[in-house]
């Protein structure tokens, strides 16, 4: 069965620092691996996708992420942090196995402070 | 840009009452997914159509939830009677396929509280 591991439930880091999210995955089979953010009662939105083909894979608002199969890691990356970016986001995988199912991780809190 | 619409936003019930969620996927979408995401985790699938067939419903606690996409377009989820620990928020989300590479495109949500 596929699972997805974020680690840290809360990350806070200063505006203009760098924003290092965590995900570890399982898969049997190939995976397809997405990032979406969500802000207070809203629904999610997408902020990229991985579907083997370029391993580095580059978002919205400045966000990458890069799928490394050895690790079965997927980590959310934003150089530079901006105070709009305090939100929810979680990791979520699916694969043929699963039909179009998300699994979806227990989600990281980002705080940004000023 | 098309949106995935829900309604309501937000709904207030008694346990024992009857309730039910509307979702209007984006237009030409045929799979749509109902999924619970409980306070502090990750949604969870509840149901999966592929047109108005059920594709998945295995996580669905068929004695009192319901799910419906009669022409294929639009959906009802229902829960009768409501029960204090299904106070969530529910997920509409569509995508063109089922298919694991498609982006799944999610609504506002309801959030449901149950007293």
């Amino acid at each position: 069965a596929q699972s997805v591991t974020q680690l840290g439930s809360h990350v806070s880091v200063s505006e203009g620092a760098l924003v290092l999210l965590r995900c570890n995955y399982s898969s049997s089979v190939p995976p397809y691996l997405f990032w979406y953010v969500q802000y207070p009662n809203q629904g999610l939105q997408l902020l990229l996708k991985y579907t083997s083909a370029a391993t580095l894979v580059k978002g919205i608002n400045g966000f990458e992420a890069e799928f490394k199969k050895s690790e079965t890691s997927f980590h959310l990356t934003k150089p530079s942090a901006h105070m709009s970016d305090a939100a929810e986001y979680f990791c979520a995988v699916s694969n043929y196995n699963q039909g179009g199912k998300l699994i979806f991780g227990q989600g990281t809190e980002l705080s940004v402070k000023p | 840009e098309a949106e995935v619409a829900q309604s309501p936003r937000y709904k207030i019930t008694e346990k024992s009452q009857a309730v039910a969620f509307w979702c209007d996927p984006i237009s030409g979408h045929a799979t749509l997914y109902w999924y619970r995401q409980i306070l502090g985790q990750g949604p969870e699938l509840l149901v999966q159509f592929q047109d108005e067939s059920v594709v998945d419903d295995s996580q669905l606690p068929k004695d009192r939830f319901s799910a419906e996409r009669l022409k294929g377009v639009d959906s009802t989820l229902k829960i009768q009677p409501a029960e204090l620990g299904d106070s969530a928020m529910y997920l509409c989300a569509s995508s063109p396929s089922g298919g694991p590479s498609y982006t799944q495109y999610f609504g506002p949500g309801t959030r449901l509280t149950v007293l």
